[in-house]
């Protein structure tokens, strides 16, 4: 299985502090995306990096990939209570038509 | 709003009814996809359709039976089903390639 795997689970922060979620994956890959989720509504896309790419950035968003380690973080810098939500990476193989997904890490912002 | 809508919203039914959910893209994606979502388990795929093909049925249960008319439309009609099948059920579309899903904001069953 290619099924990513988030750490940690459950994350609890201040406000303003900067949150780091990481990701690992079996599989060699295309891309790996990062998705939010608050609590009961659908996933939003917050970022894709390619498998030639090292980082990116996006607003307070930065992602790193490591392909030789199979791994990724998504770092959100001076955290608002707006971020708490489940955050989820998902990986597609390469020549595949579909995503998987992990199963997410619970951010949790306390003002 | 991610342009893509599902209804209904919320949805309770019992194990004899047949009942079914919709999900209508405005994103002119050529890919949709049903995805079911359990309390503590990983999003999981169900049915994929590219270009109103299905390319995908990930050993889903034949109570769960999926139908795409046209590229905006997807529906998974639901019948027999069991209190285990209780999640939130999310839609979600693509430009085949991309790689980006959109979602939709998914529909909460629950099976007495």
């Amino acid at each position: 299985s290619q099924q990513g795997e988030e750490d940690p689970q459950a994350l609890s922060i201040q406000e303003g502090e900067n949150a780091t979620m990481n990701c690992s994956y079996k599989t060699s890959i295309n891309n790996l995306q990062w998705y939010r989720q608050n609590s009961g509504r659908g996933l939003v896309h917050l970022i894709l990096i390619r498998s030639n790419e090292r980082e990116k950035h996006s607003g307070r968003l930065r992602v790193t990939l490591d392909t030789s380690k199979k791994s990724s973080s998504l770092l959100i810098t001076a955290s608002r209570a707006a971020d708490t939500a489940s955050y989820f990476c998902a990986t597609d193989a390469e020549g595949a038509q579909k995503l998987v997904f992990g199963q997410g890490t619970r951010l949790t912002i306390n003002p | 709003e991610t342009g893509v809508t599902q209804t209904p919203r919320h949805l309770v039914m019992g194990m004899t009814n047949k009942k079914s959910l919709k999900c209508e893209q405005h994103l002119g994606h050529n890919a949709m996809y049903w995805y079911k979502q359990s309390a503590k388990k990983p999003l999981e795929l169900m049915f994929v359709y590219s270009l109103e093909e299905r390319v995908e049925n990930n050993s889903v249960p034949s109570r769960f039976s999926p139908e795409c008319p046209n590229s905006s439309h997807l529906f998974l009609h639901l019948h027999t089903l069991q209190p285990e099948d209780s999640a939130l059920y999310l839609c979600a579309s693509s430009q085949e390639g991309v790689g980006e899903q959109f979602f939709g904001p998914g529909t909460r069953l629950t099976v007495l």
